[in-house]
């Protein structure tokens, strides 16, 4: 199972954008990207998933680069509701247990 | 669609009790459902895989007889906190393989021992 590293945690601000970068070195190659939201008191919630290059949806964009030893969770216009911990984790999905990391607890300012 | 549910959403019960927790895939069938611990500040703890119509296969450190989990069907499978005792006291999240062999999580169970 690949092991992930993400910051602690990040602030940011009303409005604008959020990068959150994940390590993931040991990456094997059938293993899939996805990234969850936890808000306190509540089961993770999925925001996307991602192989390779780029995948957008109507809440995030994942970048992965060519060699897919990290990827970035982009958070477009960020709101107080934002505010949360993301966790990024790799695996082959399907029937595959994941491990979580300490994950990114992301505070957004007023 | 992929919805877990679990039930219940919290739970307080007196120690040496057992108290037993249902997860539900709603919309989906899984033949795998994963159950996890969580404390506060903390991330979640992998405690099992839950395989339908076999033996749920345990993390390391985790007690079999403690935690005794149940997969009878497609749909639904069960955690039993045996005898519970104060530190046993969580946030109990189960999840199930749905849709393009993602994970989607239930809402969890907070367990209160006293």
């Amino acid at each position: 199972l690949a092991k992930t590293t993400q910051p602690i945690s990040m602030d940011s601000y009303e409005g604008q954008e959020v990068n959150i970068t994940c390590s993931h070195n040991n990456i094997a190659t059938n293993d899939y990207i996805t990234w969850y939201q936890q808000f306190p008191s509540q089961g993770p919630r999925f925001i996307i998933q991602g192989y390779k290059t780029k995948v957008t949806n109507e809440v995030a964009s994942l970048f992965i680069p060519a060699d897919r030893k990290s990827s970035t969770l982009s958070l477009p216009r960020v709101s107080l509701s934002d505010t949360a911990v993301y966790y990024c984790l790799v695996g082959e999905n399907r029937d595959d247990k994941i491990i979580f990391g300490k994950g990114t607890r992301l505070h957004i300012l007023p | 669609g992929a919805v877990v549910s679990q039930h219940p959403s919290r739970v307080i019960c007196k120690s040496g009790t057992s108290v037993k927790i249902e997860c539900r895939s709603l919309d989906f069938q899984a033949t795998t459902m994963f159950w996890y611990r969580q404390f506060p500040k903390k991330s979640l703890m992998l405690m099992a895989t839950s395989n339908e119509g076999s033996k749920a296969t345990y993390e390391q450190g985790v007690e079999k007889d403690k935690f005794l989990i149940n997969h009878a069907s497609l749909t639904l499978s069960t955690l039993t906190v045996t005898s519970a005792h104060p530190e046993d006291s969580s946030f109990y999240i189960c999840s199930a393989v749905g849709r393009q062999e993602t994970q989607y999580f239930g809402p969890g169970t907070r367990l209160l021992v006293l």
